[in-house]
């Protein structure tokens, strides 16, 4: 079955620096990759996807970049913020079901 | 328009006891999904259910079933409760496959806490 790495587990910027969370998949047949933040005991909400026939995505500070031939994918956050502090869970999944394999998250602090 | 509502939003249980938690599915979508979210781990999917029918399943044991009625809700059954079953239990809703996107989204969840 599928298996995502997600790094760093943890990750602490001061506000306004950019953010990098970075994830690795193992079937080359996954052609969906959803982000998806959860504040303390809270949802999942979806922030961002990206499809396998594009490279790159953008939504204002969020970006996520995919290389299919490495197999791994990024969370770009520019100009953080400390609304960004949550945990980020990268997902990776194929066509048929969607159902997504879950990284492991990364705790992003953002330092005010 | 409610999103996803799940019950109740804490429940503690002693091992061997059974458990039933519920989901009410988004607005026009048809297809649930549930995922146990151990302390500090990602979700992990535990099966999806559409037409009232198990539709696909994770890596989990037969102690854990489930259930979709008409009005697509839903319910996730555990017996023969372990310490390990402690987690975070997430439900998420989607409309069903065609070759349309698909968006999960995801309830607050049922927190079980087996003593």
């Amino acid at each position: 079955g599928e298996n995502v790495e997600q790094h760093p587990s943890t990750l602490s910027v001061q506000e306004g620096d950019s953010a990098v969370i970075k994830c690795t998949y193992s079937d080359s047949a996954s052609n969906y990759f959803p982000w998806y933040k959860q504040e303390l005991g809270k949802r999942p909400q979806l922030i961002i996807d990206i499809r396998s026939n594009v490279g790159e995505k953008k939504d204002q500070r969020i970006a996520v970049t995919l290389n299919k031939t490495a197999k791994h994918f990024s969370l770009h956050i520019t100009e953080t913020q400390p609304e960004d502090s949550a945990v980020y869970f990268c997902a990776a999944s194929k066509g048929g079901s969607y159902i997504p394999t879950f990284g492991r998250g990364t705790s992003l602090i953002v330092h005010p | 328009d409610a999103g996803v509502t799940q019950s109740p939003t804490h429940l503690i249980k002693t091992r061997g006891q059974q458990v039933t938690l519920r989901c009410s599915p988004k607005s026009g979508h048809d297809t649930v999904s549930w995922y146990q979210q151990a302390l500090g781990q990602g979700p992990q999917f535990i099966f999806q259910y559409y037409e009232e029918e198990e539709r696909q399943r994770g890596n989990f044991p037969d102690r854990f079933s489930g259930h979709q009625f008409p009005n697509y809700s839903s319910e996730l059954n555990v017996n023969a409760l372990l310490l390990g079953d402690s987690a975070l239990y997430l439900c998420a809703s989607s409309v069903a496959i065609t070759l349309a996107k698909n968006i999960q989204y995801f309830g607050a969840g049922t927190r079980l806490s087996v003593l």
